[in-house]
């Protein structure tokens, strides 16, 4: 099983809402990843879980907020969202080696979302 | 920013024709990696190269890797209709994966 399960496949909320989206993977990876990823632009990293620790947070605005409840799951909060947060946020799993200097991603599909 | 530069922004080929595609990056890396985008959904990963190595194939894609000049290269032989997505280069180190600003392909039948 290779597949990262990304929920909603769609969102849509207003400034005052609170969301969350989910990410699951099965593969036993250790690494977790959030993207954000505007129109005809490329993913940008926001964080990144190792063994369940947030490890890189890419100066994110408070108002996105992960969590790992553990290593299968990445959920990210999200709360008073503007307009210009509108995006596909694209969740990715790895197995990283060190040794070898391996770090392949293995992206979900990804959640629209929109913020009225 | 550290993202890298991909060029063409846009190719567009005959189907049967080989499709090269360039990335330059800036920082020193652990590897480069490809990546395949159809249609603004998840992207698959195509295939890596270590900072020590300088070209690597896998089945019709080839990749070459210049250190000394931070670039490197994806060449799709003998491409197909399917090939047709945004291709991005990604570099990585110590844990932090950035991509490149991609290159849109369209292979036409």
């Amino acid at each position: 099983d290779t597949e990262v399960t990304q929920t909603p496949k769609h969102l849509v909320m207003g400034m005052t809402n609170k969301k969350s989206l989910k990410c699951e993977q099965h593969m036993g990876h250790r690494a977790m990843y959030w993207y954000k990823q505007k129109a005809k632009k490329p993913p940008e990293l926001m964080f990144v879980y190792s063994y369940e620790k947030l490890s890189i947070n890419e100066s994110v605005p408070s108002r996105f907020s992960p969590e790992c409840p553990n290593s299968s799951l990445l959920n990210l909060h999200l709360h008073a969202l503007q307009p210009e947060d509108s995006a596909l946020y694209l969740c990715a799993s790895s197995q990283e080696d060190l040794w070898l200097a391996k770090n392949i991603q293995y992206f979900g599909a990804g959640t629209r979302l929109s913020v009225l | 920013s550290q993202q890298g530069e991909e060029d063409p922004q846009a190719l567009s080929i005959q189907e049967g024709e080989n499709a090269t595609m360039n990335c330059s990056y800036k920082t020193s890396i652990n590897n480069l990696q490809w990546y395949r985008q159809n249609s603004g959904r998840g992207l698959v990963h195509l295939i890596l190269i270590r900072s020590n190595e300088r070209e690597k194939h896998s089945g019709r894609l080839r990749v070459t890797l210049d250190t000394s000049k931070k670039s490197s290269s994806l060449l799709i032989t003998a491409s197909r209709a399917a090939d047709t997505a945004s291709y991005f280069c990604a570099t990585e180190r110590y844990q932090k994966v950035t991509f490149g600003t991609g290159t849109k392909l369209q292979v036409i039948p």
